[in-house]
């Protein structure tokens, strides 16, 4: 069963460093989503591809982020310049339909 | 603007004793409700959708149900490995991404 993949599933990064999320979704998804989660918080919705095309970035995705999903298969998610409040765990979904979303293991990143 | 909320923040249950967790939900056009657990460090787990008032789904303890503006989780008989978070989203007409709740954490005590 493969199932949503991400890595790394932990990273480190020093303030003011960019940091890349690879999300690898389940193969004949066509719809990928990223989500960010905070301690006590469910999960916060950032952006989200159907094939190739990013449909929607929420007003939390500040221009600092930016996700692609080349070819419509892996997708990537940067953050230049991290600040300590990214700080989160970042979940990656997909669906084949607009409804269930499956997700991976999250990849946490933790901001010094 | 979509939102959901969960109550109680926190349960805490013996083996056995049984209860139900809340979801109310404001969503323009619900297209979908969906209830997921997560267990900690991991992502969330897919459990139900519920399209509209009146439908059940059930999985082994666990039973969802759902009216015009609130869903519960049922939990019936409840063992220790039932202990997790668990979330509750909303999918509405206007686009395709869900929306959160902060989730019920539930510790079930041997």
């Amino acid at each position: 069963d493969t199932g949503v993949s991400q890595d790394p599933r932990h990273k480190i990064t020093k303030r003011g460093q960019n940091v890349t999320f690879r999300c690898d979704p389940i193969s004949e998804h066509n719809r990928l989503y990223w989500y960010r989660q905070t301690l006590g918080q469910g999960p916060e919705f950032l952006t989200y591809f159907q094939n190739e095309a990013q449909l929607e970035k929420s007003r939390l995705l500040s221009d600092r982020f930016s996700a692609e999903r080349p070819k419509g298969s892996f997708s990537t998610l940067e953050i230049q310049r991290t600040e300590q409040g990214d700080s989160a765990m970042y979940l990656c979904a997909s669906s084949d339909r607009a409804h269930e979303q499956y997700f991976g293991p999250g990849t946490r990143l933790t901001v010094t | 603007e979509d939102q959901v909320t969960q109550s109680p923040e926190a349960l805490r249950l013996q083996e056995g004793e049984s209860s139900s967790l809340n979801c109310s939900y404001t969503v323009s056009g619900l297209r979908g409700l969906f209830w997921y657990r997560q267990d900690p460090g991991k992502g969330p787990e897919f459990l139900f959708t519920l399209y509209s008032a009146g439908e059940e789904k059930e999985k082994e303890r666990l039973k969802a149900t759902l009216t015009k503006k609130e869903s519960f989780l049922h939990i019936t008989a409840p063992k220790p490995e039932d202990s997790a978070t668990y979330l509750c989203a909303v999918q509405g007409g206007g686009d395709d991404k869900i929306i959160f709740g902060k989730g019920t954490r539930l510790h079930i005590l041997p």
